[in-house]
């Protein structure tokens, strides 16, 4: 089982359409969590943290269940930018503080 | 936000050749830097985590002898590919964190190799 697993997408939406993905983490002792969009060939970019009382960023909301291992990314009135892939990602407990990234789900959002 | 720079942003190679990619932190200090890898259509694997001054901790089915890490100050972390083949062509990322708290990670932009 992957440590990361997402929606596999794509998701193809009309502009103003809300979106949510989902995603669920198999080790319980992980310790924070993160949304990140990747454009093609670029680098990801933090979209947001993830925290247990849930998070609202504009448009975006961000969920954690810990009890679930359930994650999830609501978008709101998309917009023809928000165009992109978004990673699930968890960052492993312990001092080194590695990041493990979902596959990732792909969202077109259409004219 | 912090800054992490990549150096080459793509590079092409012959095979048998070794390419060396360069990761900077700018504008801080990063004890630990990480280095990934993403195929087309897939997600970014972490192959190793660099520590300053000590021996990279390589994941699991990650050649060590083919992916040289060295992490010789705060600031610096280099990634030699050796002897590259073509199915070693990919989206090579690094990526560091502060050394103190729980923060972000700060990606550099990515090196994308093609062997030939």
């Amino acid at each position: 089982r992957k440590e990361v697993e997402q929606d596999p997408g794509p998701f193809n939406v009309p502009e103003g359409a809300t979106v949510a993905f989902n995603c669920t983490y198999s080790n319980s002792a992980s310790q924070s969590f993160f949304w990140y969009r990747q454009d093609c060939r670029k680098e990801p970019k933090l979209l947001m943290s993830v925290y247990s009382s849930g998070n609202e960023d504009g448009r975006f909301t961000a969920q954690l269940n810990r009890a679930s291992q359930y994650i999830s990314l609501l978008i709101r009135d998309s917009k023809l930018s928000d165009s992109a892939t978004y990673l699930c990602v968890v960052r492993r407990a312990g001092s080194a503080r590695q990041l493990t990234f979902g596959s990732g789900t792909q969202l077109t959002v259409l004219p | 936000g912090a800054v992490v720079s990549q150096h080459p942003s793509w590079v092409i190679c012959k095979s048998g050749t070794s390419v060396k990619i360069e990761c900077r932190s700018l504008d801080f200090q990063a004890t630990t830097m990480f280095w990934y890898r993403q195929f087309p259509k897939q997600s970014l694997m972490l192959m190793a985590t660099s520590n300053e001054g000590s021996k990279a901790t390589y994941e699991q089915g990650v050649e060590k002898d083919k992916f040289l890490i060295n992490h010789a100050s705060l600031t610096l972390s280099t990634l030699t590919v050796t002897s590259a083949h073509p199915e070693d062509s990919s989206f090579y990322i690094c990526s560091a964190t502060y050394i103190r708290g729980d923060t972000e990670a700060f990606f550099g932009q990515g090196t994308r190799l093609t062997v030939v």
